[in-house]
């Protein structure tokens, strides 16, 4: 079955960085667009970026532009996010998800299980 | 810039129906997609494209479209059904973004 497991969360002091992964498995990766999405401790959902299939285009939540990076690796299956210059208000869950559309529409079908990230000094 | 607005929470009895809007205005010309969140647990998709249901998602969960308002409509609600609700939306008019409603706390009863 469609399986996404993300990695590489912990704690990380102010401005400090952190990379993210996300391994997929049971579906055709190189096909399909992902998301990272993120939620703060008893907050809603916050969209964080997406990556279109093949990596052309990648496209970013205005608090995290210049200091997030989208990427994936499709010979490798796994996504990944890496995360500089991080401030407090980035402690957060963050999920990886797969996005189903070919159009401009998205939507996020399924979603990992997270992994946390806390900045704090 | 672009916002979807949601009720903060929404009560109904077990049996009856429950209605939970969406409000933004790109909604007319962008698709919205419905997430169900327990606690504890990674979000799930309950409607996508307006009214599209996934396989796996019980028949009691709708969706519906009308102006700048989408609404998701929980028919005959279980105690199971009892959760956090967020619509998506996605704007491509500039840079492409996606926006999630601030979400809906679902008590029933």
């Amino acid at each position: 079955q469609v399986q996404l497991v993300e990695s590489g969360g912990g704690v990380v002091q102010p401005g400090g960085s952190l990379r993210l992964s996300c391994a997929a498995s049971g579906f055709a990766f190189s096909s399909y667009g992902m998301h990272w999405v993120r939620q703060a401790p008893g907050k809603g959902l916050d969209w964080v970026a997406f990556i279109r299939f093949d990596g052309s285009n990648k496209y970013y939540a205005d608090s995290v532009k210049g200091r997030f990076t989208i990427s994936r690796d499709n010979s490798k299956n796994t996504l990944y996010l890496q995360m500089n210059s991080l401030r407090a208000e980035d402690t957060a869950l963050y999920y990886c998800a797969k996005d189903p559309s070919t159009t401009v529409d998205s939507w996020f079908d399924p979603w990992g299980q997270g992994t946390l990230v806390t900045v704090s000094s | 810039s672009y916002e979807l607005t949601q009720p903060p929470s929404v009560s109904v009895s077990p049996g009856q129906t429950a209605r939970i809007t969406c409000s933004g205005d790109a909604l007319p010309k962008q698709y919205a997609s419905w997430y169900q969140q327990k606690p504890g647990q990674a979000p799930v998709l309950v409607i996508y494209k307006d009214s599209e249901r996934p396989s796996g998602i019980p028949e009691r969960f709708s969706g519906s479209s009308s102006g700048t308002t989408v609404t998701l409509t929980i028919s005959g609600v279980q105690a199971e059904d009892e959760a956090d609700y967020y619509c998506q939306s996605a704007d491509s008019s500039g840079t492409y973004k996606v926006v999630f409603g601030g979400g809906t706390k679902l008590t029933v009863l």
